[in-house]
């Protein structure tokens, strides 16, 4: 069974520029659900997207934007980036429909905004 | 909405010591618990998950949680600790509908040799 894996690991960017983000689902996976973690707190949900259509919105701005694709795999955008935005962005794959499944998560791509 | 506290920020124990984490959570309506680990540099692996049935559940590693309804807890628990558990746990807790998943703010693990 294959993973969560994102990429890049790591990224560094400037403050205002726009950063896109990449999610491969674990195989089976139906359901996509991106997290930022901050440094020393929990990961906060961001959104979730199912069937390639959004399907939940944390309290992020519309600066954070998604898509996921036929294949499951999603992206995750953000424009405008800020100083704050600096945080590891966390990709989970899940199976809506099947109990309440579990969250696989990925090893996260880390954001540093300058 | 759902909220969760972790209310160690750090635990130190020895090894081979049994060691509780403490998590609470805050729900108005039936919840599904989850216990995470993250190890340095690396993403969140699910523990355990309790979803019904039995309070008392195991998960990988040893470890195992007791989900309590009337005192909304639910407690990680570990009989003896070993250098390689050193990390940081979540708690998190889920609605049936399942869409966002509520986490604390981490309790960090040092397992002292």
């Amino acid at each position: 069974e294959t993973g969560v894996t994102q990429s890049p690991t790591h990224l560094i960017k400037t403050r205002g520029q726009q950063v896109t983000l990449r999610c491969s689902s674990q195989s089976g996976h139906n359901t996509v659900s991106w997290y930022q973690q901050a440094l020393g707190q929990g990961p906060q949900f961001i959104f979730q997207y199912y069937r390639e259509e959004e399907n939940g919105r944390g309290n992020f701005p519309p600066r954070f934007s998604g898509l996921q694709f036929p294949n499951y795999s999603s992206e995750l955008n953000v424009n405008a980036l800020e100083l704050d935005d600096s945080a590891l962005y966390l990709c989970a794959s899940s199976l809506v429909g099947v109990g309440n499944s579990p969250l696989h998560f990925g090893n996260g791509t880390r954001l540093t905004v300058t | 909405a759902q909220s969760v506290t972790q209310l160690d920020s750090q635990v130190p124990v020895f090894e081979e010591a049994p060691v509780e984490l403490r998590c609470n959570y805050s729900s108005s309506v039936s919840v599904y618990l989850f216990w995470y680990v993250q190890y340095p540099n690396q993403g969140l692996q699910l523990l355990l998950k309790y979803l019904s049935g039995s309070t008392l559940v195991k998960g990988i590693n040893g470890f195992e949680a007791e989900f309590n309804k009337s005192q909304t807890s639910f407690h990680l628990r570990k009989p003896s600790v070993h250098i390689s558990d050193t990390a940081e746990y979540f708690c998190a807790v889920s609605d049936s509908g399942g869409n966002q998943f509520y986490f604390g703010t981490g309790t960090s693990l040092t397992v002292i040799p």
